[in-house]
C-alpha cells in the first residue's frame, strides 16, 4: 500500500534561517514524489516533483527537495526562510507500479504547517 | 488556479438537502478528481475520472456521487448532507503522463447544518 507521512504537524523557524520540512514515504515500487503549498483561503499550488535524475530538485519561490531512496525520504528545504512562506505544505506520492484503474493517483501526508517570524 | 474553478466557493446547507458542487477546467486535461480536505488529516480522495466514461471511487466515496458531464466539468453531488460532511472540498485535474502534477481549484467551503 502507498503511503506517506509527515512526522512534524508544525515547523517554526525564524526568518532567514534555513527549513526543513520532513516527508518519508512507502510505495511498492519506484516513486514520484510531490510537494505542494497551502496558503489561507487558497487552493494547493505545486512547488516541484521527482521523477527520476538527480536527487536534488529544485522548485518555485527558492525550494528544493532531495530524494533519498535508502531512507524512503523527501524533505523539503530551503536555505533562508520568508515570512511569506508560512502555509501549510503537502507531500504526496505516486506509485509507479501500479496498474488500472489506480494508476495517477497520488497519496497526501496529513501536513506541515510552517511558520516563520519576523 | 484559475485554469480550475469550483462553484459555489461557499455554502451553507441543512441536513437531508441534496447539494452540487461543480468543476470546470480550462487546462484541456482528461483526469479529474475530488477531494475532501479536514483539519490534521490533509486531503482526502472522494472520486476521480480519467476520462468522460471513466469513473472511479476514492477512499470516501460513501455519501456522495460525480457526473463526468464532458472533458472540462465534474461535478460532486452530497445526496442527502448531513453534518460530517462539513469540509473544504477541493477538484483538480492533470494530464496524461505519469509524472504529471495536480492542479488544484481554490476550493469549496460546505457547512451542514
Amino acid at each position: 500500500a502507498q503511503s506517506v507521512a509527515q512526522p512534524e504537524d508544525q515547523v517554526n523557524v525564524a526568518e532567514g534561517n534555513p527549513l526543513t520540512v520532513k516527508c518519508t514515504y512507502s510505495v511498492s515500487g519506484n516513486p514520484y514524489l510531490f510537494w505542494y503549498v497551502q496558503y489561507p483561503n487558497r487552493g494547493l499550488q505545486f512547488l516541484l516533483k521527482y521523477i527520476t535524475g538527480d536527487n536534488l530538485v529544485k522548485g518555485s519561490y527558492g525550494f528544493e527537495a532531495e530524494f533519498n531512496k535508502s531512507q524512503t525520504s523527501f524533505h523539503l528545504k530551503k536555505p533562508s526562510a520568508l515570512v511569506s512562506d508560512s502555509a501549510l505544505y503537502f507531500c504526496a506520492v505516486r506509485d509507479l507500479t501500479t496498474r488500472g484503474s489506480t494508476l495517477g493517483r497520488l497519496y497526501f501526508g496529513r501536513g506541515t504547517q510552517l511558520t516563520v517570524w519576523p | 488556479d484559475a485554469d480550475v474553478t469550483q462553484t459555489p466557493r461557499n455554502r451553507i446547507t441543512k441536513t437531508g438537502k441534496r447539494i452540487m458542487l461543480e468543476c470546470s477546467q480550462t487546462k484541456g486535461h482528461d483526469r479529474m478528481y475530488w477531494y475532501r480536505q479536514d483539519p490534521g488529516l490533509g486531503l482526502q480522495l472522494i472520486y476521480y475520472s480519467f476520462d468522460v466514461k471513466d469513473i472511479n471511487k476514492g477512499e470516501i466515496s460513501d455519501g456522495y456521487s460525480v457526473s463526468r458531464q464532458a472533458q472540462a466539468k465534474f461535478s460532486l453531488s452530497l445526496e442527502s448532507a448531513i453534518p460530517n460532511q462539513t469540509a473544504l472540498y477541493f477538484c483538480a485535474t492533470s494530464d496524461l503522463q505519469r509524472g504529471a502534477e495536480q492542479y488544484f481549484g481554490p476550493g469549496t467551503r460546505l457547512t451542514v447544518t
